[in-house]
């Protein structure tokens, strides 16, 4: 079955300041990979997604993310962080099967110094 | 609506009764997810309906919970005799999942019905 870590609970960047943020998945074969955001009382927002192909995927709001399938990893990067970035950040994990769920991780909180 | 609508928005409760939640998914999807969001956590997966197959239940606390699909559409999500623990964030996601490549679209999500028990 697949699973997703998220190693970092709570991460706080500096305004202007690169961003990454780290994402571990478990899976047999090929998975489909997202990445959702959360503000507060909201649901969540897909920021991009993996399917297939060019392993550096781009996303909305200035996001990215880069597959590597020999580190398991999908790590969300973004060059230069605003201050309405802040927020919860969710990755998650599909499979190819229809019939399986997906599984999300524990989610990492982003906050804004000024 | 274009988005997935969820109701109630919030829902306060005594401990012991039972609460329906709704979801209604968007047009034409054939996916739909429930989760829990308990204060400060992360998605708890709860229960997935996809198409006509059996829905995967492997995410339900207990007994007291239970949910259905009619038609296809509308999902309510149901927790008999309430509990202070069941307390969270219900938020209800749907996706289109067809066959063959890039079959498992993202997910798209509602806005949650905070349920609070007293």
């Amino acid at each position: 079955a697949q699973s997703v870590t998220q190693p970092d609970i709570h991460i706080t960047v500096s305004e202007g300041a690169s961003l990454e943020l780290r994402c571990n998945y478990s899976y047999g074969a090929t998975p489909y990979l997202f990445w959702y955001v959360q503000s507060p009382g909201q649901g969540l927002q897909l920021l991009l997604k993996y399917f297939s192909g060019d392993t550096l995927v781009q996303g909305i709001k200035g996001f990215e993310a880069e597959f590597k399938r020999s580190q398991s990893s999908f790590n969300l990067r973004k060059p230069s962080v605003h201050w309405s970035d802040a927020a919860e950040y969710f990755c998650a994990v599909g499979a190819y099967s229809s019939a399986s769920k997906i599984i999300f991780g524990s989610g990492t909180r982003l906050s804004i110094r000024p | 609506g274009a988005g997935v609508s969820q109701s109630p928005s919030n829902k306060v409760t005594e401990k012991g009764k039972d609460v329906e939640l709704r979801c209604d998914p968007i047009s034409g999807h054939t996916a739909l997810y429930w989760y829990r969001q308990s204060l400060g956590q992360g998605l708890e997966f709860l229960i997935y309906f996809q198409g006509n197959s059996a829905p995967d239940k492997s995410g339900l606390p207990s007994d007291r919970f239970s949910a259905e699909r009619t038609g296809g559409s509308v999902s309510t999500l149901t927790i008999q005799r309430t509990q202070q623990e069941d307390s969270a964030v219900y938020l209800c996601a749907s996706s289109f999942r067809g066959r063959g490549p890039n079959s498992n679209q993202p997910q798209h999500f509602g806005d949650g019905t905070r349920l609070s028990i007293l």
